[in-house]
C-alpha cells in the first residue's frame, strides 16, 4: 500500500502554546488529506479535509480557527493546533491515498501539560 | 452526510473460532467500504476493502460481503488466532478519488487462547 508518514510521533507542550504537525505523502501525490482526531477508546473523528492548493473544509463543530490547516505542496499537508489546552490532548491522524483507497498515517500523540 | 454504525462494540471468541462484525451504512451513494484493524497505539492498517459492484471478498482468513439492497456489509475471520486481537473499524465512503471516509465507532475483538 501506499506510504504515508506524520511528524512527530509525540509532543508535549505547555497550555497556550501551538504545536504543528505534519503529514507526508512519500510514494504517491495527493490533492487531498483527511485530519482525524482519536479519543481513548473511541473511533476516529474526522476534523478537516485539507485540499492542496486551496482552503480546508472543517466538520461542523471545528474550530478553524484554532486548527489551522495549509496544505502547501502535493506530498505536505499541515495541522497547527493553536493556543491548545489540555482538552485538546489527543491522538492526530492524518490520512491520504493515491486514488479512492486511504492509508493513515502513524499518528501524533499530543499532551498538553 | 453519511452515517455508519458497527455493531458489536466488544466481541471475544475462542482461538479458532469465527468472528463477525457487522456494519450498515446511510447513504445509497456510498460505493466503498474498507475495513481497518487498529492494535494499540498504532495507526489503522487497511486489512481488506470491497466496492460496491462486488458482493463478496475474500483474502485468506478474511472476508467481507456487502448487501447493497440492505445497506449493511461484514466483516468475517474464520480461525481466529490471537493475534487477531484489536479494534476493527469499517468505513464507507462514494468511492471517489480523494473522497472522505465515515467511521464506524469500532468493534473491540479478543480472540481467547
Amino acid at each position: 500500500g501506499a506510504v504515508v508518514s506524520q511528524h512527530p510521533s509525540w509532543v508535549i507542550c505547555k497550555s497556550g502554546t501551538s504545536v504543528k504537525i505534519e503529514c507526508r505523502s512519500l510514494d504517491f501525490q495527493a490533492t487531498t488529506m483527511f485530519w482525524y482526531r482519536q479519543f481513548p477508546k473511541q473511533s476516529l473523528m474526522l476534523m478537516a479535509t485539507s485540499n492542496e492548493g486551496s482552503k480546508a473544509t472543517y466538520e461542523q463543530g471545528v474550530e478553524k480557527d484554532k486548527f489551522l490547516i495549509n496544505h502547501a505542496s502535493l506530498t505536505l499537508s499541515t495541522l497547527t493546533v493553536t493556543s491548545a489546552h489540555p482538552e485538546d490532548s489527543s491522538f492526530y491522524i492524518c490520512t491520504a491515498g493515491p486514488e479512492y483507497e486511504q492509508y493513515f498515517g502513524p499518528g501524533t500523540r499530543l499532551t498538553v501539560t | 452526510g453519511e452515517n455508519v454504525e458497527q455493531h458489536p462494540s466488544t466481541l471475544s471468541v475462542q482461538e479458532g473460532d469465527s468472528a463477525v462484525i457487522k456494519c450498515t451504512y446511510s447513504d445509497s451513494a456510498s460505493n466503498y467500504f474498507p475495513w481497518y484493524k487498529q492494535e494499540l497505539g498504532k495507526r489503522p492498517q487497511l486489512i481488506i476493502d470491497i466496492r460496491s459492484n462486488v458482493g463478496e471478498k475474500k483474502d485468506q482468513r478474511i472476508a467481507v460481503t456487502l448487501n447493497k439492497t440492505a445497506k449493511h456489509f461484514s466483516l468475517h475471520i474464520t480461525e481466529t488466532q490471537p493475534e487477531d486481537s484489536a479494534v476493527y473499524f469499517c468505513a464507507a465512503s462514494s468511492g471517489s478519488s480523494g473522497d472522505k471516509l465515515t467511521f464506524g465507532t469500532g468493534t473491540r475483538l479478543a480472540v481467547r487462547p
